[in-house]
């Protein structure tokens, strides 16, 4: 079975400041693990993804990621937070054995102030 | 074109109304999704369709009805539908699996807002 938690429902963060978002997962075998971005009333955006290989995932907007497998997490990070960064993050993951099935995280609202 | 479109952009129907959501991708994606998504919660997976086939069903109701005419096309018939239904549906399409790839991102699409009265 797959499971990933995202344990802060709510990120508050001024502009300039560094953001993180959280996410641990669970799986069984290799984790394939994706973050997505929600705009209101829009659909999910991808923002990057963890295969194999580099611990440090570079994706869209200036965003990375941080795979750590001793600590099952994945945690969002963007050095310089912008207030167009206020949004909706999902973190998923995705067995090697369960296509076409995501476990999406709770999803972390992230607040940027000016 | 990198794309999923979704229409129409809000829809509201009453609880004996037949009514359809349309999806498109042009991408040459075989793998077409339906998740429903209530306010800030995450998405719900309903449908998975591949090579035009139901390939996963996460015991809908049988009053949403899929249907994929083909490879670029993804359709969810709707027809007796509960309050308890209104909701954001969201479509979405990734690559097929092959050789056992199996960590190809969805791209979605801006969903389709389902008031029910």
């Amino acid at each position: 079975a797959q499971s990933v938690a995202q344990p802060e429902d709510q990120v508050n963060v001024a502009e300039g400041n560094p953001l993180t978002v959280k996410c641990t997962y669970s799986v069984s075998g290799n984790p394939y693990l994706f973050w997505y971005v929600q705009y209101p009333n829009r659909g999910l955006q991808f923002l990057l993804k963890y295969i194999t290989g580099d611990n440090l995932v570079k994706g869209s907007y200036g965003f990375e990621a941080e795979f750590n497998k001793s600590q099952t997490s994945f945690h969002l990070k963007k050095p310089s937070a912008l207030v167009s960064d206020s949004a909706l993050y999902f973190c998923a993951v995705r067995e090697t054995d369960s296509w076409g099935k995501f476990q999406f995280g709770a999803g972390t609202q992230v607040v940027v102030t000016p | 074109d990198t794309e999923v479109t979704q229409t129409p952009k809000h829809l509201v129907m009453g609880m004996t109304n037949k009514k359809s959501l349309k999806c498109e991708q042009h991408m040459g994606h075989r793998a077409m999704y339906w998740y429903k998504q209530k306010a800030k919660k995450p998405p719900e997976l309903m449908f998975v369709y591949s090579y035009e086939k139901l390939s996963i069903n996460e015991s809908v109701p049988s009053r949403f009805s899929p249907e994929c005419p083909n490879s670029s096309l993804l359709n969810l018939h709707l027809h007796a539908l509960q309050p308890e239904d209104s909701a954001l549906y969201l479509c979405a399409s990734s690559q097929e699996r092959t050789s056992g790839r199996l960590h190809n991102e969805q791209f979605f699409g801006p969903g389709t807002r389902l008031t029910v009265l």
